[in-house]
């Protein structure tokens, strides 16, 4: 079965800094995909960004941008210019290209706190 | 176009009730998704539908639990004889097709007193 572990349950950056929050994904599958979802105190998941296993390029969406390592098992995200916005729990996921039920299997999180 | 939808936003109930809580997935959307999180965990998967079917009900803890969608919209999720254990914020989400990201609701939080 596929697991995502997040090793990070909490971190802080301050203002305008860089920040890195690590994933690492367990899965004997060749063809899958791979997401960070945002979690502000609103409840509403938000998609931050998406990757697609087939793709060597890794994927960016203005300040957000991943490190993606298939042979690792590594997808981590980086955030650019951190904003007081940004504070929220973050998840990565993993959907299977193969699973007949088509779940997202998500991470336990990392809260992310932005210092001002 | 609107985002997903669900109500109650909150929802407070006595242990042995049922409670029905509704998702309204974006319009033209063909699969819809419940996952359940519950406080200081990560989103456990309950239940998938492609358009009114669901092929996998696995997902769900228990025999109380049960979902179903109706006109290839709308779904319910339904938990019956509520106990304390089933606390948790319900998320359901929609996508336009099956292998499609996934966009969530609001959640509903529900709490069993």
């Amino acid at each position: 079965a596929q697991t995502v572990t997040q090793s990070q349950p909490e971190m802080s950056v301050q203002e305008a800094e860089t920040v890195t929050l690590s994933c690492t994904y367990d899965t004997s599958e060749s063809d899958y995909y791979l997401f960070w979802y945002k979690q502000p105190p609103s409840r509403q998941m938000i998609l931050v960004i998406r990757q697609e296993a087939y793709k060597q390029q890794n994927a960016t969406e203005n300040r957000f941008s991943v490190n993606f390592q298939k042979a690792a098992k590594s997808f981590s995200l980086k955030i650019s210019d951190s904003q007081l916005g940004d504070a929220a729990m973050y998840f990565c996921a993993y959907r299977s290209e193969y699973r007949r039920d088509d779940k997202i299997i998500f991470g336990k999180g990392t809260r992310l706190h932005i210092l001002p | 176009g609107a985002g997903v939808s669900q109500s109650p936003s909150n929802k407070v109930t006595e242990k042995g009730k049922d409670v029905e809580l509704r998702c309204d997935p974006i319009s033209g959307h063909t699969a819809l998704y419940w996952y359940r999180q519950s406080l200081g965990q990560g989103l456990e998967f309950l239940i998938y539908f492609q358009g009114n079917s669901a092929p996998d009900k696995s997902g769900l803890p228990s025999d109380r639990f049960s979902a179903e969608r109706t006109g290839g919209s709308v779904s319910t999720l339904t938990i019956q004889r509520t106990q304390q254990e089933d606390s948790a914020v319900y998320l359901c989400a929609s996508s336009g097709w099956a292998a499609d990201t996934q966009y969530f609701g609001p959640g509903t939080r529900l709490t069993v007193l």
